[in-house]
């Protein structure tokens, strides 16, 4: 597909760990990005990912990269209310000039 | 460093009307990028400037210009606004060069037509 596709919904229990998914397009895509966004806000980088890696911990962020199926996860560890917002994956489709292409979102809920 | 900022907060116009919204990157930044969100939806990638050029385009109508001045700040122009112009605006800011720093966002214009 020319999109990149995520689950519109997630709702986690506080203390445990939220797996947000992501599908994207482009092999050939250099960095892959999670970015968060609470309401009325913009965008807030968590975390990218270089393409030559398969995993990079970020404190209680982890995120995973399957090149092969063009598969990308950000785990969030011991999940808190705070963490509710909408999660973006991003792509550059190996844009040296810094286009972004993202998914729809996950909006993720955290229940105490 | 006060990061990227944007003006207005928020904005109110009718159709048929112009807009420009503004925007300041962040310090020892040269690249300004705009996105419109629309309810729902993820970012979409509307131009590029560098070095007071439009780098590179996205998929909108020629209506949506825009202007980079020397100082590296920038401004999105819609001319003919329409309803479904309707949308958080998003100006996103990068370096010349590609290191490990990325782009990063500013707040938002939240832009409604009525």
């Amino acid at each position: 597909g020319e999109d990149v596709e995520q689950s519109l919904f997630l709702s986690v229990r506080e203390g445990d760990s939220s797996v947000i998914n992501c599908t994207y397009t482009d092999s050939s895509s250099t960095y892959l990005y999670w970015y968060k966004q609470e309401p009325g806000a913009g965008l807030q980088l968590l975390t990218y990912i270089f393409s030559n890696m398969d995993m990079k911990q970020d404190q209680r962020l982890t995120v995973l990269l399957n090149k092969k199926d063009k598969h990308l996860s950000l785990r969030i560890a011991d999940t808190q209310t705070g963490d509710s917002a909408i999660y973006f994956c991003a792509e550059d489709r190996g844009s040296t000039l810094g286009r972004l292409y993202f998914g729809r979102g996950t909006q993720l809920t955290v229940w105490p | 460093d006060a990061g990227v900022t944007q003006s207005p907060t928020h904005l109110i116009k009718t159709r048929g009307q112009q807009v420009t919204l503004r925007c300041s990157p962040k310090s020892g930044h040269d690249t300004v990028s705009w996105y419109q969100q629309a309810l729902g939806q993820g970012p979409q990638f509307i131009f590029q400037y560098y070095e007071e050029e439009e780098r590179q385009r996205g998929n909108f109508p020629d209506r949506f210009s825009g202007h980079q001045f020397p100082n590296y700040s920038s401004e999105l122009n819609v001319n003919a606004l329409l309803l479904g112009d309707s949308a958080l605006y998003l100006c996103a800011s990068s370096p010349r060069d590609r290191d490990e720093e990325t782009q990063y966002f500013g707040p938002g214009t939240r832009l409604l037509v009525l």
